[in-house]
């Protein structure tokens, strides 16, 4: 247990399906983010905000669009995805940035698009 | 952007020691992270370094040497839990993480 939620933990959707996932930690943090962990590859990072600033996007296609509503919360809407964008989806916090602190990860939202 | 290897796979036995290498290129250096990830769960902090040398934690314990680009985690005194993907993971002058594909490690009795 890390102090970071996200929910659903597991979708499965269409491709013509509009579904959101949902990230709460309650750590006090100022940074969150937001993976995409598919098989054997690397994590990859997709977004970045700090107090609740979008600090970046990391050439992520328009059918995921992120929203940090305040520093505790953070979305990622999903819509028209495809097949290739099944993977499993993390969100993490830290303090700040910086730092030696390091990043406390959610458990994931596994997605399946069919 | 960076570049992060470290070994697919590696196999041990029950209270033998294993150690995981991981170089990399990057733009700029703000720290190297070591997380452990079971099957179907999030990754979970083991070891930070951001000065050359050993960190040592317990049974783990990790090494850096910024200007050969390397890193290593070193797992002493395996037990069957320690079977999971390590991940070698590196900041870099904008604060971005970019990770390695993991390193399965598997204990066996």
């Amino acid at each position: 247990e890390t102090g970071v939620t996200q929910t659903p933990r597991h979708l499965v959707m269409g491709m013509t399906n509009k579904k959101s996932l949902k990230c709460e930690q309650h750590l006090g943090h100022n940074a969150m983010y937001w993976y995409k962990q598919s098989a054997k590859k690397p994590l990859e990072l997709m977004f970045v905000y700090n107090f609740k600033e979008q600090t970046e996007n990391n050439s992520v296609p328009s059918r995921f669009s992120p929203e940090c509503p305040n520093s505790s919360h953070l979305f990622l809407h999903l819509h028209t995805l495809q097949p290739e964008d099944s993977a499993l989806y993390l969100c993490a916090s830290s303090p700040n940035l910086g730092g030696s602190e390091t990043q406390y990860f959610g458990p994931g939202t596994r997605l399946l698009v069919l | 952007g960076q570049n992060i290897d470290q070994p697919t796979e590696m196999t041990a036995t029950e209270g033998a020691i294993v150690q995981i290498n991981c170089t990399y290129q990057t733009s700029g250096f703000n720290g190297l992270f070591w997380y452990q990830q079971h099957a179907g769960e999030a990754p979970t902090f083991l070891s930070y370094n951001v000065l050359d040398g050993l960190e040592e934690k317990g049974r783990f314990s990790s090494f850096l040497s910024r200007s050969k680009g390397y890193s290593y985690l070193l797992l002493k005194e395996l037990q069957m839990k320690d079977s999971a993907s390590y991940l070698c993971a590196v900041r870099d002058r904008d604060y971005k993480l970019s990770f390695g594909a993991g390193t399965t490690v598997t204990v066996r009795a």
